[in-house]
Formats: structure tokens, sequence, C-alpha cells
């Protein structure tokens, strides 16, 4: 089956740029999207098709995909952006399969 | 305002049944496929099935394949999930979702959750 692997947590000083990874088979050659969630709240999308932002999220929210890897970055990391980030992608086999989980920490 | 409502959650023995439903407003909803979502207590989010937009394509995740039929009744704007054998293991809140794009797109718009215990 295929998975997805983030690291468990990332640290950021308030200001500066997180970078969250996603690892996973060839998965340059598939969409990923990313979802925050924050305690106690619904996920929400903030990257789709690799690099697009739906309506109302913020333009310090990016993403890139090549090769094995994905990334979310967030440029000058607020306050209000501590939050756990899932990625996802879809695959023929599984279908939906999302990532382990990153917990951004705004120090 | 596009918004999704779940309810149907609840305490249910362990081999037991619930059915979820999920109430759609604000947006076309035979239009667009629909996913359910899980998330386990302290756990990540976990796809469970999804159904195309006129409901004649159905998904399900393998763990919950015979356990669980996904449906809809577009006159009525709502989502389904029946579960059935109920395991400890399915205990989560239960998400809807719709999907961009058709099936294998984002899940862009989240409903607040149902919390299903089996205990």
């Amino acid at each position: 089956s295929y998975e997805l692997t983030q690291p468990p947590s990332v640290s950021v000083s308030p200001g500066q740029t997180a970078s969250i990874t996603c690892s996973g088979y060839n998965l340059g050659d598939k969409y990923a999207c990313w979802y925050q969630q924050k305690p106690g709240q619904s996920p929400v999308l903030v990257i789709y098709e690799d690099n697009k932002r739906p309506s109302g999220i913020p333009e310090r929210f990016s993403g890139s995909n090549s090769g094995n890897t994905a990334t979310l970055t967030i440029s000058g990391t607020q306050a209000m952006d501590e939050a756990d980030y899932y990625c996802q992608a879809w695959d023929s086999s599984t279908h939906y399969v999302f990532g382990t989980g990153t917990k951004v920490t705004a120090l | 305002e596009v918004q999704l409502l779940e309810s149907g959650g609840g305490l249910v023995q362990s081999g037991g049944s619930v059915r979820l439903s999920c109430a759609a407003s604000g947006f076309s909803f035979s239009s667009y496929a629909m996913s359910w979502v899980r998330q386990a207590p302290g756990k990540g989010l976990e796809w469970v099935s999804s159904i195309s937009g006129s409901g004649d394509s159905t998904y399900y995740v393998a763990s919950m394949k015979g356990r669980s039929t996904i449906s809809r009744d577009n006159s009525k704007n709502t989502l389904y999930l029946q579960m059935s054998s109920l395991r400890a293991d399915d205990t989560a809140v239960y998400y809807c979702a719709n999907i961009m794009r058709g099936f294998g797109g984002a899940f862009h718009i989240w409903g607040q959750g149902t919390m299903v215990t089996a205990s």
C-alpha cells in the first residue's frame, strides 16, 4: 500500500519560514495537497494540486512537489499558524492516502 | 454559505451498527463527489469512503469494505455512511467532505464531525 511520511514536529520562530516535508514513492507524479488542523477543529484545505491555494488562504502558504517529496512552506510564520498539518495524495490502488502529520510550533 | 453538517454518531456496542448523515447546503450537492474521513482520538486522518456525484460509483478503504455502505440522496442534499460490525478501532470522529474536481481531487469543505464510539 502507498504511504506518505512526514516529520512528527517542526519548530519555527515567529516571522521565519517553516518547511514541512511529505515523502512518498514517486510522489512528484501525483498531485499533493495539504490540510491544516487546529486543536478541536476540522481540517482546512490550504494547498491543492501541489501549489494552488483555495480562496481565503493567505499567500504565506505555498507548496511544491517533485521527485519523492512534497513540501509545504509557510513564509513569515504567525502564531495562528500553529497547528497539525497533513499532506495527502491519491494513488490508483490505495485511493486516498494521508501523511502521518506534522505538528508546527511557533517558539 | 457552504456548509456540511454531520449527525448520527454516538455510543455503539461492538458488533453493532450506526448510520451517519451529512446534510449539505450552499453548493450544488449533486455536482460533487463526496467522502467520509475519520480521525481516531489523538491520531491522524484516515480516508474511509467516497461516492460520485450521481451515486453510481463508490470506493472504500480496505478495512471498511464489506462493513460499510456509502450512499447519497441528491433530492435531500444528504450523504450517508452505514457502518456495521463495529469494532473498537472504528472509534473516531467521522467527517464528511466534498471533493474538488471529482474523485481523486482534494477534500475542499469539511463538516464539524460526528463522534462514533464503539465499545
